[in-house]
């Protein structure tokens, strides 16, 4: 079976220095990874996904992932946070057998002081 | 152009009713998901749908609850003798083409229910 943990609720960090959210998965199956954002009042929106081809990803709003299989880890990182950024985050695993299926974690929520 | 929209984006309602939720997909989407999202939660899968068919219902937690798409566009998820524990938000998301893992599912704003 397919899951993902999130190791943390939530994060604080101060605007203009790096952002580290963790994530660990757990498949049967070669995975496909994703992490979404959750804005207040606003609907998901995919930031990046892993499939298979190279492990470091790049999404959107300078926000990189990097697949690490000997960790089963798929941390998001981002140099300099900003304002902005501040939202809820999910990292999300697709069930390997329905893979229109996703498995969202817990969620962390990522505060940036200014 | 218009993203995934859902109506109504709250819904208050009392033990033991009837509620009906709405999704309108992306035009020209041929996929279909309803997902849960309780406080503190991420999203659950509920169902998908290829066109007009449940391809998969495996998600939805009891037989209250019940999703249609007649026409293979609007969805309407329907909840009948409505419980405390239903009280969550409810999330359709659309996709191009059906199920693969690289047809990204785009999310709409969300339906909160809450059952006195």
């Amino acid at each position: 079976a397919q899951s993902v943990t999130q190791l943390d609720s939530h994060v604080s960090v101060s605007e203009g220095t790096p952002v580290l959210l963790r994530c660990n998965y757990s498949s049967s199956y070669s995975p496909s990874l994703f992490w979404y954002v959750q804005h207040p009042n606003k609907g998901l929106q995919l930031l990046l996904k892993y499939t298979s081809a190279a492990t470091l990803v790049k999404g959107i709003n300078g926000f990189e992932a990097e697949f690490k299989k000997s960790e089963t880890s798929f941390h998001l990182t981002k140099p300099s946070a900003h304002m902005s950024d501040a939202a809820e985050y999910f990292c999300v695993v697709s069930a390997g057998d329905s893979s229109y299926k996703l498995i969202f974690g817990s969620g962390t929520r990522l505060l940036v002081r200014p | 152009g218009a993203g995934v929209s859902q109506t109504p984006s709250n819904k208050v309602t009392e033990k033991g009713k009837y509620v009906e939720l709405r999704c309108d997909p992306i035009s020209g989407h041929t996929a279909l998901y309803w997902y849960r999202q309780s406080l503190g939660q991420g999203p659950e899968f509920l169902i998908y749908f290829q066109g007009t068919g449940a391809a998969d219902d495996s998600g939805l937690p009891n037989d209250r609850f019940f999703a249609v798409r007649p026409e293979g566009s609007v969805s309407t998820l329907k909840i009948q003798r409505t419980e405390r524990g239903d009280s969550a938000v409810y999330l359709c998301a659309s996709s191009l083409v059906s199920g693969a893992w690289n047809n990204e599912q785009f999310f709409g704003p969300g339906t909160r229910l809450t059952v006195l």
